[in-house]
């Protein structure tokens, strides 16, 4: 069955870097996201994607957050200057149309030191 | 700002025992989705509803939707070991963005 790909599985920063997260959606999707993950608290929102521009964001995602589908297969999350409060687990997600099921990735561990 | 409360957040159980784990909502969603979530894993989609009143099984899991489309259940028979892990809800806005509630980590002991 095919699945949404994310890498690094575990990316480790110094506070002010830039970081970069992979996703690769399912290949016929349309509709991709980016949620994150807090240990211990709620899976959020962070941004949707749709015909090669944002269609929602949420407060979290400020101006260090940016995101990218440079090519027709990568789906990137970009934080430019990364924070300790950034430290969370990022899932990527993708699904065929606008309400049909939603596919996770298993998520990149990012650790801001 | 749409929230959705799960309940409980943490449920302890013998093998065998059944239960009942509650998503709330003051909002309307156009859909409520139901996740499983293993350590180390992204969520795995389990069932939407969509229709207020709706009922729908996959085997021992039982999933409900509210008459209003505000709220959820999610019932487990006769529960077994496998069935541990954490289980959330999310519900859909017109936008198809998904709003979380804080998930239940089930245990259920052999």
């Amino acid at each position: 069955e095919p699945e949404v790909t994310q890498t690094p599985s575990h990316q480790v920063t110094q506070m002010g870097q830039e970081v970069i997260l992979r996703c690769v959606p399912i290949s016929n999707h349309l509709y991709f996201y980016w949620y994150r993950q807090i240990l211990g608290q709620k899976v959020e929102f962070l941004v949707s994607f749709y015909n090669n521009e944002i269609s929602e964001k949420s407060e979290i995602f400020d101006d260090q957050f940016s995101v990218e589908r440079p090519d027709g297969s990568n789906f990137t999350l970009k934080i430019r200057s990364t924070k300790l409060e950034d430290s969370a687990m990022y899932f990527c997600a993708s699904r065929l149309r606008g309400h049909s099921p939603l596919h996770f990735g298993n998520g990149t561990r990012l650790t801001v030191t | 700002t749409q929230l959705l409360e799960q309940s409980p957040q943490f449920l302890s159980i013998q093998e065998g025992e059944n239960l009942t784990v509650y998503c709330n909502s003051s909002s309307v969603f156009s859909s409520l989705q139901w996740y499983r979530q293993e350590p180390g894993e992204g969520p795995v989609l389990l069932v939407t509803v969509v229709t207020g009143g709706e009922v729908k099984k996959l085997k021992r899991l039982t999933f409900q939707f509210g008459d209003a489309r505000k709220d959820s259940s999610l019932h487990i028979t006769a529960a077994q070991p496998g069935d541990t892990g954490l289980y959330l809800c999310a519900g859909a806005s017109n936008t198809g963005k998904l709003i979380f509630g804080q998930g239940t980590t089930l245990q259920v002991k052999p």
